[in-house]
């Protein structure tokens, strides 16, 4: 079974530009959420979908942040305009339909620098 | 925010030791209780405790949960170099998402 997909690994890009993740969870799992490591941290929950639609994006910064699923496969996040801070490795993660999806795969992440 | 605490966040060892690492929970509605290993970049799944399960055990790795206290230790047994990772804790949120603590790095020496 293929596991999380994630793309690129690595980006490096300066203050105020813009950059995309790409993510392709399980085949079959219907919720995916995007989390945000930094350093030294646990992963924090960015965006959670259940198959197109959004369950919960309270901790994502709208401003400059923005998720989408379209098909309720595969799904892109996109920041526009990176600060500083937001360097940080971004986790995909995927979970299969069920009562208790608390049992997440996650994919290799992407490690991004903000210069 | 339900806060979720691990201790210690770092801790060095020798191969052969046992170590325990701890998870404290701040939530009355309990759900699940999760423990993953992340050794580069992608957290591995290792348990889950619930209600109805609040002892696992695979391998050397073992795992209870104190509903009443609030916490859950993770064991490793004769500890190998293999086993140097961080150490994520994690609940169950409402919506099937993780909160997640600051995890413990363990780094097992030869």
């Amino acid at each position: 079974e293929a596991g999380v997909a994630q793309s690129p690994r690595y980006k490096i890009i300066e203050k105020r530009q813009s950059v995309a993740f790409w993510c392709n969870p399980i085949s079959g799992h219907a919720t995916l959420y995007w989390y945000q490591q930094i350093l030294g941290q646990g992963p924090k929950l960015l965006i959670q979908f259940q198959n197109n639609g959004v369950v919960d994006d309270s901790q994502l910064p709208k401003d400059r942040f923005s998720a989408e699923r379209l098909k309720g496969v595969d799904s892109t996040l996109k920041i526009q305009p990176a600060k500083l801070e937001d360097s940080a490795v971004y986790l995909c993660a995927s979970s299969p339909p069920g009562l208790e999806p608390y049992e997440q795969y996650f994919g290799p992440g992407t490690r991004l620098t903000v210069t | 925010e339900d806060k979720v605490v691990q201790s210690p966040l770092s801790l060095v060892v020798h191969e052969g030791d046992t170590v325990t690492l701890n998870c404290s929970y701040e939530v009355t509605n309990f759900r699940s209780l999760l423990w993953y290993k992340q050794e580069k970049k992608a957290p591995t799944f290792l348990f889950m405790l619930t209600s109805s399960g609040i002892e696992k055990k695979s391998g050397r790795l073992s795992s209870i949960l104190d509903k009443k206290e609030l916490f859950s230790i993770l064991n490793i047994t004769a500890t190998q170099t293999g086993d140097s990772a961080v150490y994520l804790c994690a609940r169950g949120g409402s919506q099937g998402n993780l909160i997640f603590g600051k995890g413990t790095k363990l780094s097992v020496k030869p």
